[in-house]
């Protein structure tokens, strides 16, 4: 198993741009979701998925947007970039919305200019 | 809400000797589940130990052991035998034992350990 994988490690953006952080996990886990990372602050949950065609938001959902289509893929999407949110985003996946184990892919640092 | 503090931003150990990282919370929940992870500077989030509410035995995971005084609302992490490649940031965290409408983490801001050698 390939575990929690995310595209792209880096990205740069400039204001105002879109662009999609990719997250994809081979587990068939249920449960997905997207957090941000800022110095000197813990992760905060963005949005989250309990299964395909499920989504809801986070703690700070404004200005990104999720799908989820399918099992395997949960991608964030930046509809109109600001600066605020440069960060490192991290994806994880549970077996099911009750599954007390989360599992993190590596993470994406987003600087958005 | 809940919420999580971490009190220590930085640490420091030498190699072979025993550290303890400290972590506090506030609940009004009776079960829940509490967390340390590892963040390598390869950002790689790792999951080091986890400690159920309703059971009072603390968990421990090899060189990896946690002090739950759940009615201080205290999740200590110890690391015994310290290796240059326990260096990185842990956080600890919190969830809901149903998970909440979210099953979301509730993270501190870490602390950063450094292991001399």
């Amino acid at each position: 198993n390939a575990g929690v994988t995310q595209t792209p490690k880096f990205q740069v953006l400039k204001t105002g741009q879109s662009m999609t952080l990719q997250c994809a996990q081979d587990m068939n886990h249920e449960y997905m979701s997207w957090y941000r990372q800022d110095p000197g602050m813990g992760l905060r949950l963005i949005h989250y998925s309990v299964g395909a065609g499920i989504t809801d938001q986070g703690e700070v959902p404004n200005g990104y947007n999720v799908s989820r289509s399918t099992t395997e893929d949960f991608p964030l999407r930046l509809l109109s970039a600001a600066p605020s949110q440069t960060s490192v985003y991290f994806c994880a996946s549970s077996y099911s919305w009750g599954s007390d184990t989360q599992y993190f892919g590596p993470g994406t640092r987003l600087t958005v200019l | 809400a809940q919420t999580v503090t971490q009190s220590q931003p930085e640490m420091s150990v030498q190699e072979a000797e025993t550290v303890t990282l400290s972590c506090t919370y506030d609940t009004s929940e009776s079960d829940y589940y509490l967390f340390w992870y590892k963040q390598p500077p390869s950002r790689q989030m790792i999951l080091v130990i986890r400690q159920e509410a309703y059971k009072q035995q603390n968990a421990t995971e090899n060189r990896f052991s946690v002090n739950f005084q759940k009615a201080a609302k205290s999740f200590s992490l110890k690391i015994s035998d310290s290796q240059l490649g326990d260096a990185a940031m842990y956080f600890c965290a919190y969830r809901s034992f149903g998970g909440g409408a979210t099953n979301k983490l509730i993270f501190g801001t870490g602390t950063l350990l450094a292991v001399q050698p």
